[in-house]
């Protein structure tokens, strides 16, 4: 596909249970973002993958976080445990190496995530 | 502690007036400045940049200034039109290309 996709668009879940958001960024991007929203609230950043480099996981509101990218291509986040304060939406981006000037970024179109 | 600052939760603006919207920012180090659109249910969607060293950057109805000196961007939006309803988002680059979001600005367009 051409642009950065995400699955599911909408899950629901029960506190307490795991979930797995999934991101395919744009084929060649070298980074890639987790970010969420949640009600009322602007972009929060989760964590960044870099190429091989270690990521930066500063973002990670808790150790229930975590995040994988596989074969620097497809990434999943997980979250253990749900929370009802994890209902936001999951945004994942992708840009491509930073040669020189800006590197846009290209955000997929999210995961409406509902802790019940 | 918020790095990159929108303090207007959401303005409305008549069509074919001009939208401004505001930013600010606190760390000195960015080396970009971006706005970026977001329409309900889609994810965010780049529209204009700035480089740290320029003081305006211009495209198309979108104009984009910073104020280095005192650590503010705005994004001007004009004449603006329906389609220019939306939220948007400031945002700030690093070096480490970590880009800091703002919280957003509801922008209504009246008829």
């Amino acid at each position: 596909g051409a642009g950065v996709s995400q699955s599911p668009s909408n899950k629901v879940t029960e506190k307490g249970k795991d979930v797995e958001l999934r991101c395919d960024p744009i084929s060649g991007h070298t980074a890639l973002y987790w970010y969420r929203q949640s009600l009322g609230q602007g972009l929060e950043f989760l964590i960044y993958f870099q190429g091989n480099s270690a990521p930066d996981k500063s973002g990670l509101p808790s150790d229930r976080f975590s995040a994988e990218r596989t074969g620097g291509s497809v990434s999943t986040l997980t979250i253990q445990r749900t929370q009802q304060e994890d209902s936001a939406v999951y945004l994942c981006a992708s840009s491509p190496q930073r040669t020189s000037g800006i590197n846009e970024q290209f955000f997929g179109p999210g995961t409406r995530l509902t802790v019940l | 502690d918020q790095q990159v600052k929108q303090n207007s939760p959401s303005l409305s603006v008549q069509e074919g007036r001009i939208s401004i919207l505001n930013c600010d920012y606190t760390n000195s180090m960015f080396d970009y400045f971006l706005w970026y659109k977001k329409y309900p249910a889609e994810g965010p969607t780049f529209l204009i940049s700035i480089s740290s060293i320029k003081d305006k950057n211009e495209d198309g109805r979108f104009t984009v200034f910073l104020n280095k000196s005192a650590k503010h961007l705005s994004l001007h939006i004009v004449p603006s039109q329906p389609g220019d309803s939306a939220v948007y988002f400031c945002a700030a680059l690093n070096r480490d290309d970590k880009i800091i979001f703002g919280k957003g600005t509801r922008l209504h367009i009246l008829p």
